[in-house]
């Protein structure tokens, strides 16, 4: 039960786009704190994919991007290819807990 | 280019303490706060502790507080995790991240490989 709530699992064909959500309370996202997302392949450490709700480092490519509103976040990959298939996790700032995560969404593509 | 690198896990029993590890190098190590986050076997990320650039600002998960010790010494650009009393939930990948203040919120740019760490009779 993680403090951040995102979709288990989420899926596309090649070629579609995908959006996974993440949902917060009051005292996160609700707050105005920044959301941020990660990519975890299989068997690797996190990557940073968006930072600042949707901002993406150099060598992220714009087939991510990342939104925020209210208590929610969203981040929407557009043309799946197959080694888009990882873990994303979403992050933010929560002003009991400190630094929370989503519990992660496995994207599996078809 | 930036490398976090972790060390000192291992398989310990419960109750029992380790000590992680944490070099840092091609950046400036004492500009960054610093964060250790794990991940149990096939579970999503947990945030554990973070550290501010001086050290004089910490703060710990509550599932760890009171039994780690985050610390780091930046003239050997080092982070440091002591874990004592060990619990067998304590099973996870440490990864050591360096941590980037924003103006509402932190995030984590750079993340180590990790380092497992066993807690089992």
């Amino acid at each position: 039960q993680s403090v951040l709530t995102q979709p288990p699992s989420v899926s596309g064909a090649p070629g579609q786009r995908v959006t996974i959500s993440c949902t917060g309370s009051s005292s996160n996202i609700g707050a105005g704190y920044d959301v941020h997302w990660y990519q975890q392949l299989p068997g690797t450490a996190p990557k940073l994919l968006i930072f600042g709700n949707n901002n993406r480092p150099s060598g992220v490519p714009d087939q991510f991007s990342g939104s925020k509103s209210g208590t929610s976040a969203s981040l929407a990959i557009t043309g799946l290819q197959t080694e888009d298939e990882a873990d994303y996790y979403c992050q933010s700032y929560d002003s009991s807990l400190r630094g929370v995560f989503g519990g992660g969404t496995k994207l599996t593509v078809l | 280019q930036v490398q976090l690198v972790e060390s000192g896990g291992g398989l310990v029993k419960p109750g029992g303490s380790l000590r992680l590890s944490c070099a840092a190098s091609g950046f400036t190590f004492s500009d960054y706060y610093m964060s250790w986050i794990r991940q149990a076997p096939g579970k999503g990320l947990e945030w554990v502790s973070y550290i501010s650039s001086s050290g004089t600002t910490i703060y710990y998960a509550d599932s760890v507080k009171g039994r780690f010790t985050i610390s780091r010494d930046n003239a050997k650009n080092s982070l440091y995790l002591q874990m004592n009393s060990l619990r067998a939930e304590d099973t996870a990948v440490y990864y050591c991240a360096r941590g980037v203040i924003a103006a509402r919120g932190y995030y984590f740019d750079y993340w180590g490989q990790g380092t497992l760490v066993t807690v089992s009779s």
